[in-house]
């Protein structure tokens, strides 16, 4: 089954406790997101990849980091979490589209609650 | 720049009735659109696309969105609603060409059914 598949689906954790939420999809998508949802302002974008290696930043990037070593995965990893970073996190894969009107895959999402 | 609004945070019908999702968007380039739903607990999956071919579009579960370019809007609607179509739903807007996948999304519509 074709799917992004995201863990862990729901975390608590401390203010500076360094933590990784992990993003897999099996559908060889070249482009990868991660996005978060907050009530009200709908699904903001964090970081994006367009391909293994290449990685650029989104419109909320403050505070994350990512990697793209392999095609299938691309972990969000906060180094020093604070509460402002909780949130619903999603990731997201699509294929390269030139008409930029690929359809977005998501994850089931993961809750973050930072104490 | 692109955004998009969507006009009421939350809608209420009766089961049978008209839904109507309003999404207006501000794009400098001819823009393609998505309407995604979300129900509860879950990632988002997309409904419909507009990608030029076409102004009315048709997605799944009978939902069907109208692209006018005069008023840049692409609002969504159903002529009878059911109790399953209650979840959030998010209009999306991307500019195409080096974007890819980016989307940038509305603040969401929560829909609710009333028997």
């Amino acid at each position: 089954e074709a799917q992004v598949t995201q863990n862990p689906r729901y975390l608590i954790t401390v203010t500076g406790k360094k933590l990784t939420v992990t993003c897999s999809q099996n559908m060889n998508h070249e482009y990868m997101s991660w996005y978060r949802q907050d009530p009200g302002l709908g699904l903001r974008q964090i970081y994006y990849s367009m391909n293994v290696e290449v990685t650029d930043k989104g419109d909320v990037p403050e505070g994350y980091k990512v990697s793209r070593k392999e095609k299938r995965n691309f972990p969000l990893i906060l180094e020093s979490p604070s509460p402002n970073q909780t949130s619903l996190y999603f990731c997201a894969s699509s294929l390269r589209s030139t008409s930029g009107a690929g359809e977005l895959f998501f994850g089931e999402g993961s809750r973050l609650t930072v104490l | 720049a692109q955004s998009v609004t969507q006009l009421g945070s939350h809608v209420s019908v009766s089961e049978g009735a008209l839904v109507l999702l309003r999404c207006n968007y501000s794009s400098s380039v001819p823009p393609y659109l998505f309407w995604y739903v979300q129900y509860p607990n879950q990632g988002l999956q997309l409904l419909l696309k507009y990608t030029s071919a076409a102004t009315l579009v048709k997605g799944i579960n009978g939902f069907e969105a109208e692209f006018k370019k005069s008023e840049t809007s692409f609002h969504l609607t159903k002529p009878s609603a059911h109790m399953s179509d209650a979840a959030e739903y998010f209009c999306a807007v991307s500019d195409g060409g080096t974007s890819y996948g980016k989307l940038t999304f509305g603040q969401g519509t929560i829909l609710t059914v009333h028997p």
